[in-house]
């Protein structure tokens, strides 16, 4: 029983144009959402979070929208970097719980 | 301000066989975590710990896992007896609070983790 979903295992993106990463879950009980990237053999980085309360949080190339309705969530990055190769997980909390449950990943690729 | 810490970082061990993982929160952080990475899943909560006290474990197979914060500084973690498919990474992770409040501030930072392989 997925309560994150990421349908998309991995991602190519050129250079300098946008990634777009989703997510979608189940669990109305979540109110806090989180997104962490990961690179092998290193522990999961926090990148942004949002809040249920809000539908947009920006910071720098990196933007998170929540559409609570449909329970779906993307990420923004703009512009691509080589550097923001990496697998990027989709994490939500709520119901009183601080546990995180997470998706199962997107490994995000940028092309030179 | 230092990570969170965590050895060995590998480990490779017979089924059967029994393994401990070790833990270093971040100062000052009281809520502390455990999750397990199965290849090509997303971390899995095993074990919440607040100071010293077990919050969740809902999802720790408890026959075989168990986990201590004495001191509610460190943690370890322990398997016995160990079977193939507990083969993972096993993440630990600190948080400055727990609760639905300051949720800005969580400070929600994990450790590089410790790769376990049994065969």
């Amino acid at each position: 029983d997925q309560q994150v979903k990421q349908n998309s295992p991995s991602l190519s993106v050129q250079e300098g144009r946008i990634s777009i990463l989703n997510c979608d879950y189940t669990n109305s009980m979540f109110d806090y959402f989180l997104w962490y990237k990961k690179y092998p053999a290193e522990g999961p980085t926090f990148l942004i979070s949002i809040s249920s309360i809000k539908d947009k949080n920006e910071d720098g190339r990196f933007t998170v929208f929540l559409n609570k309705s449909a329970k779906h969530l993307s990420l923004h990055i703009v512009p691509s970097q080589p550097g923001d190769s990496a697998v990027y997980f989709c994490a939500a909390t709520g119901g009183g719980a601080d546990g995180l449950t997470f998706g199962k990943g997107t490994h995000l690729i940028i092309q030179p | 301000e230092a990570g969170v810490a965590q050895s060995p970082r590998y480990k490779i061990i017979e089924k059967r066989q029994s393994v401990a993982f070790w833990c270093n929160p971040i100062s000052g952080h009281a809520t502390l975590y455990w999750y397990q990475q199965i290849l090509g899943q997303g971390p899995k909560l095993l074990i919440q710990f607040q100071n010293n006290g077990v919050v969740d474990d809902s999802q720790l197979p408890k026959d075989r896992f168990s986990a201590e914060r004495l001191k509610g500084v460190d943690s370890t973690l322990k398997i016995q007896p160990a079977k193939l498919e507990d083969s993972a990474v096993y993440l630990c992770a600190s948080s400055l609070v727990s609760g639905v409040s300051n949720r800005e501030d969580y400070g929600y930072t994990f450790g590089s983790g410790t790769r376990l392989t049994v065969v």
